[in-house]
């Protein structure tokens, strides 16, 4: 069994940039959620995909956007990059409605 | 609102003693709830969770759980800390399609 997987492992970019990080489910997993974890903080739930369409989203703003593939795999965009930004991603997958979520290794994104 | 809350930032303890990480939340109904522990660099693995039934739930690494509807509690517990259990702790709760964490407690393990 595939665990899920994340890329890439860090990241730094330049305030105003765009990034992509890139998320490949657990095998039998069709549900994808990313997290934003900053440091010293708990993980903060940005949003969730399930067949191919956002499913829940939480309180982040329109620049942070999403993809889901049908292979499962997803991605997180995130434009108009700025300082606070700067954290661990986290990608956990599922099975449909299941809270059950299995967690990457995650994405250290610096912005500078 | 709705919250979770881990009232424990770090805890230190010697090895082989007992452990128990403090969660309360507060939810109007009995949501799902979750452990998960994050060592240095790593992501989060599931050390066990609650949905219904039985209020102690057992899972990995000797790790459990009791579940308390008056309290609004689920506390973690292990009887005998091992070195390797030094790393940071999140309860979370499951609702509206989301886990929802608190904001950790990092425990040391003394030898």
């Amino acid at each position: 069994e595939t665990g899920v997987t994340q890329s890439p492992t860090h990241l730094i970019k330049t305030r105003g940039q765009q990034v992509t990080l890139r998320c490949s489910s657990q095998s039998g997993h069709n549900t994808v959620s990313w997290y934003q974890q900053a440091l010293g903080q708990g993980p903060q739930f940005i949003f969730q995909y399930y067949r191919e369409e956002e499913n829940g989203r939480g309180n982040f703003p329109p620049r942070f956007s999403g993809l889901q593939f049908p292979n499962y795999s997803s991605e997180l965009n995130v434009n108009a990059l700025e300082l606070d930004d700067s954290a661990l991603y986290l990608c956990a997958s599922s099975t449909g409605d299941s809270y059950e979520q299995y967690f990457g290794p995650g994405t250290r994104l610096t912005v500078t | 609102a709705q919250s979770v809350t881990q009232p424990d930032i770090h805890i230190t303890v010697s090895e082989g003693a007992s452990l128990e990480l403090r969660c309360n939340y507060s939810y109007g109904a009995t949501p799902y709830l979750f452990w998960y522990v994050q060592s240095p660099g790593q992501g989060l693995q599931l050390l066990l969770k609650y949905f219904s039934g039985d209020t102690l739930v057992q899972g990995i690494k000797g790790f459990e759980a009791e579940f308390k509807r008056s309290q609004s509690s689920f506390n973690l517990r292990k009887p005998s800390v091992h070195w390797s259990d030094a790393a940071e702790y999140f309860c979370a709760v499951g609702l509206s399609k989301q886990l929802t964490f608190g904001k950790g407690t990092k425990l040391s393990v003394i030898p």
